[in-house]
């Protein structure tokens, strides 16, 4: 069982290059998020899904988009990469739980925008 | 607006000792409250999650408390050892509709000394 997977794990880009992050969970959960933690600002909500086919928005949501085709991938995409974009990202998923709803992360992908 | 906060941001204690680690939180119309741990250039893992109902959580040497009315939580370590030296996040959701969206502290970096 891996879990919570990423890849890649870094990357650097120039501004104005796009990429796509995968994130892939083996874990069967309905819910997928992409956050990005930055020093001094803590872990922010970029966008999640809560099924297949479906995607809302975070609270960061501009500068990326996303995809949910399949239940076990999570894409996040950068059109066009801009500075202010490098970060370190991490993808988590949960499943529902009485009380809640835990979310199991993976290891990131650390991200520089030159 | 929730607002979490996490005192102290960085602690460094004998190996062995017993502490304390805090979280607040500005409104206390929660869901439930989660501590993380993460370590350096990883992800992120549950360590327990309180539900606004409860007042407390065990987990092995971990035991996390919540005081809704005062807005706190503690997550006590007893007989802490090397291997706890981590970061502690501490993250509240808003409530049972909304509650996959967590607001999160900015983590108390711990170091244990053997």
């Amino acid at each position: 069982n891996a879990g919570v997977t990423q890849t890649p794990k870094f990357r650097v880009l120039k501004t104005g290059q796009s990429m796509t992050l995968l994130c892939a969970q083996d874990m069967n959960h309905e819910y997928m998020y992409w956050y990005r933690q930055d020093p001094g600002m803590g872990l922010r909500l970029i966008h999640y899904s809560v099924g297949e086919g479906t995607t809302a928005k975070g609270e960061v949501p501009d500068g990326y988009n996303v995809s949910r085709l399949k239940k076990q991938n999570f894409l996040l995409g950068l059109e066009s990469a801009a500075p202010s974009q490098t970060s370190v990202y991490f993808c988590a998923s949960s499943y529902s739980r009485q009380g809640g709803y835990e979310q199991y992360f993976g290891p990131g992908t650390r991200l520089t925008v030159t | 607006k929730q607002e979490v906060t996490q005192i102290p941001a960085a602690l460094s204690v004998p190996e062995g000792e017993n502490l304390v680690l805090n979280c607040s939180f500005t409104d206390s119309a929660i869901y439930n409250l989660q501590w993380f741990r993460q370590d350096p250039g990883k992800g992120l893992t549950s360590l327990l999650l309180i539900q606004s109902s409860q007042r407390e959580q065990t987990s092995g040497r971990l035991n996390a408390s919540l005081d809704k009315s005062s807005g706190r939580s503690t997550l006590y370590i007893a007989a802490s050892q090397p291997g706890d030296s981590a970061t502690y996040l501490c993250a509240v959701s808003r409530d049972a509709g909304n509650n996959r969206k967590l607001i999160w502290g900015l983590g108390t970096s711990l170091a244990v000394n053997p």
